[in-house]
């Protein structure tokens, strides 16, 4: 069985400039998670999704960020436009549903490097 | 706002020994813990998660307890290998899906 996969696996841009970062996760999960660490910082959640809907998205730092899940199967997360602190890694994970239960572990992808120059 | 601390920071410790690993947790309502692994430029990989309700769970030679009242779970790993060297995170949740994480603790097995 695939795991949770990102793309890319690391990305250097301009500040200013626009950056998607995608995850897909493992198949049959309802639940998709974004979260990110910043360099010397805890990771810090960011957003849930439960099939193509958001159920939480209190960690999004700003409107600067959009995170998307079409077709409750992949999803999204574009930066635009991008500031240097927005520099750090971005993983994804899932879970099974499809209710919010508390039973079932999240399954990380190994994670988007974004450093915003 | 749940606060999730990790001690210590690194740990280094001779190939063969148990250790421990701590992590504590400021609000005690909490839905779940999972303890994970975290290798150099990797993902994250799940070790084990214990629900609410139990007090720990095992794994080959981990095992993790939970102990809610005083906020605090251990991760326990016997007879230490070289391999066991990574970072070990510690994550709680009290909505069931937002994970409060720790900051980690830096473990190296010397052979």
């Amino acid at each position: 069985e695939a795991g949770v996969t990102q793309f890319p696996s690391h990305s250097v841009i301009e500040k200013g400039q626009t950056v998607t970062l995608r995850c897909d996760p493992i198949s049959g999960h309802d639940n998709l998670y974004w979260y990110r660490r910043v360099m010397g910082k805890e990771i810090k959640f960011l957003l849930h999704f439960v099939k193509e809907s958001k159920q939480d998205e209190s960690g999004m730092p700003n409107n600067r960020f959009l995170a998307e899940r079409t077709g409750g199967t992949y999803s999204t997360l574009k930066v635009q436009p991008a500031e240097l602190e927005d520099s750090g890694v971005y993983f994804c994970a899932s879970s099974q549903g499809p209710r919010l239960a508390d039973y079932y572990e999240q399954y990380f992808g190994p994670g988007t490097r974004l450093t915003v120059t | 706002k749940q606060e999730v601390t990790q001690i210590p920071a690194a740990l280094s410790v001779p190939e063969g020994e148990n250790l421990v690993l701590n992590c504590s947790f400021t609000d005690s309502a909490i839905y779940n813990l999972q303890w994970f692994r975290q290798d150099p430029g990797k993902g994250l990989t799940s070790l084990l998660l214990i629900q609410s309700s139990q007090r720990e769970q095992t794994s080959g030679r981990l095992n993790a307890s939970l102990d809610k009242s005083s906020g605090r779970s251990t991760l326990y790993i016997a007879a230490s290998q070289p391999g066991d060297s990574a970072t070990y995170l510690c994550a709680a949740t009290n909505s069931g899906y937002a994970l409060n994480f720790g900051k980690g603790t830096s473990l190296l097995v010397t052979p």
